[in-house]
């Protein structure tokens, strides 16, 4: 099956700081998604972007999915941004399956 | 409802027993999936509904587990005879339609004692 990478697998950061996630994927894929899990354990939806880039606030996201990567950027980073990050991909199997997750700690 | 629901939020039983976790999707939300995450591990897919059928049950551990959605909305995940490795988070999740952007419920923290 797909395999879904990602890396750095654990990041430390101080406040302010800025950092790019990255996914690797070793199949085609038709969609992929971006979460961000907090320190309570909720999954947080941050992008919906088979390909191209998008914008919301200080993250942004682009998946180059004839490369098969997608990156999440993280820009004036803030404690609250605290917790693992995930990708997803779709193959046009339903199921979407999870990458091995960033674990980022912003410090104050 | 608002948000994806899932009920309990916590459940510790016995070796043994049988458990059912149930999940409330966001209303008009016709794809379901349930997923597990044991503890500091990535999400594991266990089923997905279109609707209230299941095209693939093949994330399901064991016979043990079995999966029903009802009436193209509420969900309910059944463990049978709960052994410790069945301890996890089992997360829920919706979206409006096939592959579209999903949204999570906060989980059920399952412990088998």
């Amino acid at each position: 099956g797909i395999q879904v990478e990602q890396s750095p697998p654990d990041l430390i950061l101080q406040e302010g700081a800025n950092s790019t996630l990255r996914c690797n994927f070793s199949d085609s894929v038709n969609n992929l998604q971006w979460f961000h899990q907090n320190p309570w354990g909720q999954l947080i939806n941050l992008f919906y972007i088979p390909s191209g880039t998008k914008q919301n606030g200080r993250l942004s996201a682009t998946t180059v999915a004839t490369e098969r990567y997608s990156l999440l950027y993280i820009s004036s980073s803030q404690t609250t941004d605290s917790g693992v990050y995930f990708c997803a991909v779709e193959q046009g199997t339903y199921k979407y399956i999870f990458g091995t997750g960033t674990r980022l700690k912003v410090l104050a | 409802g608002a948000g994806v629901s899932q009920s309990p939020s916590n459940k510790v039983t016995e070796k043994g027993k049988d458990v059912e976790l149930r999940c409330d999707p966001i209303s008009g939300h016709t794809a379901l999936y349930w997923y597990r995450q044991s503890l500091g591990q990535g999400l594991e897919f266990l089923i997905y509904f279109q609707g209230n059928s299941a095209p693939d049950k093949s994330g399901l551990p064991s016979d043990r587990f079995s999966a029903e959605r009802t009436g193209g909305s509420v969900s309910t995940l059944t463990i049978q005879r709960t052994q410790q490795e069945d301890s996890a988070v089992y997360l829920c999740a919706s979206s409006l339609e096939y592959s579209q952007r999903l949204f999570f419920g906060s989980g059920t923290q399952l412990s088998v004692l």
